[in-house]
């Protein structure tokens, strides 16, 4: 079955950008009609859903992280990848990656494991 | 955005006992064509990312045990651990997918009495 795997720097300075990709495996980016997500969860807190990205390239974005959000997709490499610039202590999370279908409006299955990324000096 | 309220924050339960979590949106979830509310459920436990157990608001997953149940329409939504067992013990989020962005309660804990 797909399998997703995160991986990027763990430690961030404050200001710099933040840069994750998740790997796919047990099948291809390309196969069926799936979009592919970025969601976080700062320790001890809830779910945030940072956006998505389909095949096409096609983006869409949580408004209150838009301005700092690139999500791309990479089919020969069967992945994607996440850029969040200028961050701060606030952007410290469990980083996780998932899919998702049916125009991007579904539950998320599977999910990466997660990465926690800490923005600190 | 849609906002998902969820309580309580955290509950005990005994063994075998049941354990009930309610959801709420900010607005309707259920989509009128297809009379679906949209609607998922996760457990996650420590160290693990979500899994989802429910969708459709009561479709539960494939392998999810039938003790676990989900209802409500419209904007008021429950998850029901019919009789709680130790490998139940974890934290609990809805999520709505009815529009973008797509939104997580805050999540409830549920812990063994």
């Amino acid at each position: 079955q797909v399998q997703l795997q995160e991986s990027g720097p763990r430690l961030v300075q404050p200001s710099q950008t933040l840069s994750l990709t998740c790997a796919v495996s047990g099948d291809s980016i390309n196969s069926g009609n799936y979009y592919w997500s970025w969601i976080r969860q700062p320790a001890g807190k809830g779910l945030e859903w940072i956006g998505r990205v389909y095949t096409s390239g096609s983006t869409r974005y949580n408004p209150s992280l838009k301005s700092r959000v690139t999500i791309s997709v990479d089919t020969s490499e069967n992945q994607f990848s996440l850029k969040l610039s200028s961050v701060t202590a606030a952007d410290t999370a469990v980083y996780y990656c998932a899919r998702n279908f049916d125009g991007g409006t579904s539950w998320f299955d599977p999910w990466g494991q997660g990465t926690l990324v800490t923005v600190s000096s | 955005d849609i906002v998902m309220t969820q309580s309580p924050d955290s509950l005990a339960v005994s063994l075998g006992e049941r354990a009930t979590i309610n959801c709420k949106s900010s607005q309707s979830i259920l989509y009128s064509s297809n009379n679906k509310n949209y609607l998922a459920w996760y457990q996650q436990k420590p160290g693990q990312p979500p899994k989802v157990i429910i969708y459709w608001a009561s479709t539960r997953e494939s392998g999810v045990p039938d003790r676990f149940s989900g209802s409500g329409s419209g904007t008021d939504f429950t998850l029901t651990i019919s009789s709680l067992q130790v490998e139940d013990v974890a934290v609990y989020f809805c999520q709505q997918y009815y529009s973008t962005p797509l939104t997580f309660g805050g999540g409830t804990k549920v812990e063994i009495k």
